[in-house]
């Protein structure tokens, strides 16, 4: 079935260091793509997203890039802090069934 | 003024009990969700209803009934509980569905962790 692969499932970066996740999804008719992301005991929230007329989009220490023809997409994290600490979900919609799918997330972890 | 509520935040029962969650989104957003969350994190959609009616139910057993009084409210009512029900359920809300990669956000909720013991 449609599904959404995310890599790595944890990630352990020096803070100041960039830090990428990567996506891949399997709906070739899927045109959007966001990511969101979960602190420790909170609710996972939109951080960025993009859309297939673009290949990257980036908002401030954060970018995303996309390769349609590959169907991968990737988020990354430049000059990373303590509060990057979270865990990341990439997600992909299936469009005949008017759902989104998510991946099965990023543990990130800054270390000191 | 939160956008998303859920209650109750904390539950803890025993197995064999029912026991409801309420959601209510003051956003205006049409569409409407459940997700699951197990212990590992992953972010499952249980339900969908767009203005009252269902469009996903993702072959989740019959034990969970969605319910949606208005589009504002959707509440989840769980039969029976089992020891593999728990988890973290977060309600959530976007604009309109994510048909034709609509690419609506998709508010969460603060999440509601069921404990069964």
């Amino acid at each position: 079935g449609e599904n959404v692969e995310q890599h790595p499932s944890t990630l352990s970066v020096q803070e100041g260091d960039s830090a990428v996740i990567k996506c891949t999804y399997s709906d070739s008719a899927s045109n959007y793509f966001p990511w969101y992301k979960q602190e420790l005991g909170k609710r996972p929230q939109l951080i960025i997203d993009i859309r297939s007329n673009v290949g990257e989009k980036k908002d401030q220490r954060i970018a995303v890039t996309l390769n349609k023809t590959a169907k991968h997409f990737s988020l990354h994290i430049t000059e990373t802090q303590p509060e990057d600490s979270a865990v990341y979900f990439c997600a992909a919609p299936i469009n005949r069934d008017d759902k989104i799918i998510f991946g099965k997330g990023t543990r990130l972890h800054i270390l000191p | 003024d939160t956008a998303v509520s859920q209650t109750p935040k904390y539950l803890v029962t025993q197995m064999g009990n029912d026991k409801s969650i309420k959601c209510e989104q003051n956003l205006g957003h049409d569409t409407m969700y459940w997700y699951k969350q197990d212990s590992k994190k992953f972010l499952k959609i249980m339900f969908s209803y767009n203005n009252k009616e269902l469009i996903i139910n993702e072959t989740v057993p019959n034990r969970f009934s969605p319910k949606s009084p208005d589009k504002a409210h959707l509440n989840l009512h769980i039969n029976s509980l089992e020891l593999g029900d728990s988890a973290v359920y977060f309600c959530a809300s976007s604009q309109e569905g994510q048909g034709a990669g609509s690419g609506n956000t998709i508010y969460f909720g603060e999440g509601s962790w069921l404990t069964v013991v």
